[in-house]
């Protein structure tokens, strides 16, 4: 059974950089196959795609946020990670991990940052 | 960017219903179409993939079909575990993957 489980801290300064985690169990990021994305989703609104990545390195970002966006895998961990940098009250949100296929077919559960000083 | 518009927002159906949601999509993107579930405080889950293919596990009453520019999801007769937000998601570009506003699906 695929599993992935964020972690990260939940509270985050505005102008500082959000650092979030997914660990992956049950599959491996460097079987390649698949992609490995993060999705945001603020409270009450829709989902946003940020990117992904493959086990090559190679990744995918959101336009709307490419310029403050970097995702990085470590195959060692079976871990790909979120930064996302000079954050605002607009990147409060929960973020999910998930993996991807074109279509998302496994999901964390999902964690709530929260941009506030 | 390829723009996902569903309809409607918010739809208002009792048990045993037939409910249908529309996916718009800006251009074309083929059958490249997913539908999904989610409930309060949970991640959503995958129903639909390739627009009318079910996710294993997803009961039958869940159908997809279109192609090209539109899209629909039909429940066939809605049951209590049902009542959800329902998002399609486009795969025919990756720049970027993008959703739709999503459809919540309320009791009358």
């Amino acid at each position: 059974q695929v599993q992935l489980q964020e972690s990260g801290p939940g509270l985050v300064k505005p102008s500082q950089t959000l650092s979030l985690t997914c660990t992956v169990s049950g599959a491996s990021i460097s079987s390649g196959t698949y992609y490995w994305s993060w999705i945001r989703q603020p409270a009450g609104k829709g989902l946003e795609w940020i990117g992904r990545i493959y086990n090559t390195g190679s990744t995918n970002y959101n336009p709307s946020l490419k310029s403050r966006v970097t995702i990085s895998v470590d195959m060692s961990k079976n871990q790909f990670s979120l930064k996302l940098t000079s954050v605002t009250a607009a990147d409060t949100a929960v973020y999910y991990c998930a993996r991807t296929g074109g279509t998302f077919d496994y999901w964390g559960q999902g964690t709530l940052v929260t941009v506030s000083s | 960017d390829i723009q996902m518009t569903q309809s409607p927002s918010t739809l208002s159906a009792s048990v045993g219903d037939r409910v249908t949601i529309t996916c718009r999509a800006s251009q074309s993107i083929s059958n490249w179409l997913g539908w999904y579930q989610q409930k309060p405080g949970k991640a959503p889950k995958l129903l639909i993939y390739k627009a009318s293919n079910l996710e294993s596990g997803v009961p039958s009453r869940f159908s997809g079909s279109g192609s090209g520019t539109e899209f629909t999801l039909t429940i066939s007769s809605l049951q209590p575990d049902d009542f959800a937000t329902y998002y399609c998601q486009q795969y025919n570009s990756y720049s970027p993957l993008s959703f739709g506003g999503g459809t919540k699906v309320e009791i009358k």
